[in-house]
């Protein structure tokens, strides 16, 4: 079965600091992963993805992720942040080769202190 | 925001209540989705419609009725609701449903309170 884990609730950071933000993921076959931010009172936006190719991925608003196959992780990353990218952030992944459902993590809360 | 458009933004009903939540898409996809969104837990997919048809119901109580009338409109039909139903429900389109790495675009969700 296919699952995703965001092993911190939390993460703070200080304005103009490099921030990551952690997911692992385990699939049968090969991944396809996502990364969505929710601001209050919000839907979920989609920022980056990874199907295939370059292992570094780049989203919008600066944000850009890593795949990383033998770690099986797909952590988010910023080089600076900015008190706005303050959010809730949700990893996602879809097995490719066995369904398309979209399986999201529970959701980390990025925390940008000015 | 995106282009996808729920409505009502907040609802607040009693029990034996009656209602629909009403999502569209405008970005001429496919696939359609609710989910329901609860404090710490990670987000519930409940159905998926592709080309208005229903391809995907998540073991969800049958309180919860939904319609697809046409690609662009997805309804959720309430009744009999209990108190833990309460929650924000969430509407997504995508492309395509097939296992590809098409993304979701989701609407701004329905908060939803039951009393």
């Amino acid at each position: 079965a296919q699952s995703v884990a965001q092993p911190e609730d939390q993460v703070n950071v200080a304005e103009g600091n490099p921030l990551t933000v952690k997911c692992t993921y385990s699939v049968s076959g090969n991944p396809y992963l996502f990364w969505y931010v929710q601001y209050p009172n919000r839907g979920l936006q989609f920022l980056l993805k990874y199907i295939t190719g370059d292992n570094l991925v780049k989203g919008s608003y600066g944000f850009e992720a890593e795949f990383n196959k033998s770690q099986t992780s797909f952590h988010l990353k910023k080089p600076s942040a900015l008190v706005s990218d303050s959010a809730l952030y949700f990893c996602a992944v879809r097995d490719a080769d066995n369904t398309d459902k979209l399986i999201f993590g529970t959701g980390t809360r990025l925390q940008v202190f000015p | 925001e995106t282009g996808v458009t729920q409505t009502p933004r907040h609802l607040v009903m009693g029990m034996t209540n009656k209602k629909s939540l009403k999502c569209e898409q405008h970005l001429g996809h496919n696939a359609m989705y609710w989910y329901k969104q609860s404090a710490k837990k990670p987000l519930e997919l409940m159905f998926v419609y592709s080309l208005e048809e229903r391809v995907e119901n998540n073991s969800v109580p049958s309180r919860f009725s939904p319609e697809c009338p046409n690609s662009s409109h997805l309804f959720l039909h309430l009744h009999t609701l209990q108190p833990e139903d309460s929650a924000l429900y969430l509407c997504a389109s995508s492309q395509e449903i097939d296992s590809s790495g098409y993304e979701q675009y989701f609407g701004p969700g329905t908060r939803l309170t039951v009393t």
